[in-house]
């Protein structure tokens, strides 16, 4: 079965610092998806990026970037310079391919960016 | 436009009500989706539907029934309300299911039973 784990319930650091959510997943299948989402405070939840699991390259968009290491089955994601818009719960998902396309999401982790 | 809308936004009813909670999607996808979100914000999937066919039913009461009359809508209705039934309720839709693609979510429905 598939897990997703996100041990840090809440962050908060003060603007302009960077900041890394963790994000540790279990799956059985060689072929898998991760995501992660953004729920702002607003509720609505934003996608921000996927990555299948051939696929090992790091990705950089703006002040984002993302870390995917098979090896540790880790798909953490980076914040430079945050801004109190960060501020959310950010959740990271995993599906397995084919057939069975069901998002499993981890517990989120709230971050809040202090002025 | 909005690419995945529900209606409505929020609900508020007794226990032991009957409700349906209404979700469309103007992408053109085939695959659509429900996701229950708890209270500690716990995204659960419910449901999923490929071109109205259903291909996820993750052990949810039957007091749940989705109904996909096109491939563009996915509505779920609720028997018999229960106060555990409260939850944000996320309906989602992707391209083909077998060829992945990101989930769109809707805004989703706060439902608060009393």
């Amino acid at each position: 079965a598939q897990k997703v784990t996100q041990a840090q319930t809440e962050i908060s650091v003060v603007e302009k610092e960077d900041v890394t959510l963790d994000c540790v997943y279990e799956t059985r299948d060689t072929t898998y998806y991760l995501f992660w989402y953004k729920q702002p405070p607003s509720g609505e939840l934003v996608f921000l990026i996927r990555r299948n699991s051939f696929d090992e390259q790091n990705e950089i968009s703006g002040r984002y970037s993302w870390n995917f290491q098979k090896s540790t089955s880790s798909f953490n994601f980076t914040i430079t310079a945050s801004q109190v818009v960060d501020s959310a719960v950010y959740f990271c998902a995993l599906s397995e391919n084919f057939g069975n396309e069901k998002l499993t999401f981890g517990t989120g982790t709230r971050l809040t960016i202090i002025p | 436009d909005t690419a995945v809308s529900q209606t409505p936004k929020y609900l508020v009813t007794q226990m032991g009500n009957d409700k349906s909670i209404k979700c469309e999607q103007n992408l053109g996808h085939d695959t659509m989706y429900w996701y229950k979100q708890d209270s500690k914000k716990f995204l659960k999937i419910m449901f999923s539907y490929n071109n109205k066919e259903l291909i996820i039913n993750e052990t949810v009461p039957n007091r749940f029934s989705p109904k996909s009359p096109d491939k563009a809508h996915l509505n779920l209705h609720i028997n018999s309300l229960e106060l555990g039934d409260s939850a944000v309720y996320f309906c989602a839709s992707s391209r083909l299911a077998g060829n992945y693609n990101e989930q769109f979510f809707g805004p989703g429905t706060r439902l608060t039973v009393l």
